[in-house]
């Protein structure tokens, strides 16, 4: 499965509304009516960090400003009020074996 | 907590084997709910699924790279460990260990219903020629 992430980068103003895509070359929808969709924020110098999961499930301590959507092959990712802590690169990543991520979305703030 | 720490030896020569090992606490490589699985980044790009590997030793890997990785745990040490051969400059990257769920067949499909939830901050290994 291969994951295609736009924008390549994203300049925001704080407190403004942020959104980026992530697409599958084919639908990730499984028998069982799941998608196992996952988005990450990797922060500079840090390990990535888990944000949503099966397309639109907060993780734990997720703020509620991230929210997840999409269905089969066409995701979005949406910060509703960009905060200077969301600054990073944003991946996706798809459950099949063998996972893929997405190339990624830089967000910087302006 | 969970916490997963990644050690490694820096530097490697091309050609040689790059072997990588993360060490696991505030909870146990023997859990029956998760695997245990490599990532890597090299600088400035994306991020490669690599390979995970169960307490009892059931393994997947990549498909572009399983003619050369290995990967193994240590219940007794409470750690996993990455094996890389024939290294090239290609296979410099920062190595993270990460937690996930335990693959499930859903028709036939491999699937993590649960995705990588904890990570090691990584260990930068280089190639050099």
């Amino acid at each position: 499965v291969v994951l295609t992430q736009t924008p390549l980068s994203l300049s925001v103003t704080p407190g403004q509304p942020a959104s980026m895509s992530c697409k599958s070359d084919q639908s990730l929808l499984q028998t069982n009516g799941k998608t196992y969709l996952s988005w990450y924020l990797q922060k500079p110098g840090q390990s990535p960090q888990l944000l949503i999961f099966e397309v639109s499930s907060r993780f734990s301590g997720v703020p509620q400003r991230f929210s997840g959507s999409g269905s089969e092959t066409d995701f979005t990712l949406e910060i509703s009020r960009v905060e200077a802590e969301d600054v990073g690169v944003y991946y996706c990543l798809q459950g099949v074996l063998p996972f893929t991520f997405g190339p990624g979305t830089k967000v910087d703030i302006k | 907590q969970l916490q997963l720490q990644e050690s490694g030896p820096g530097l490697v020569k091309a050609s040689e084997t790059l072997s990588v090992t993360c060490s696991v606490s505030g909870g146990s490589v023997n859990s029956i709910s998760y695997y245990w699985g490599w990532i890597r980044q090299p600088p400035g790009k994306g991020l490669e699924w690599i390979g995970s590997i169960y307490q009892g030793g059931n393994t997947y890997y990549s498909p572009s790279l399983k003619s050369r990785v290995s990967i193994s745990v240590d219940t007794a040490k409470n750690q996993f460990s990455l094996r890389l051969n024939s290294v090239t400059a290609a296979d410099t990257a920062v190595y993270y260990c990460a937690r996930h769920g335990t693959p499930i067949s859903i028709s036939g499909v491999i699937i993590i219903d649960w995705p990588f939830d904890s990570w090691g901050q990584g260990a930068l290994v280089s190639v050099s020629s």
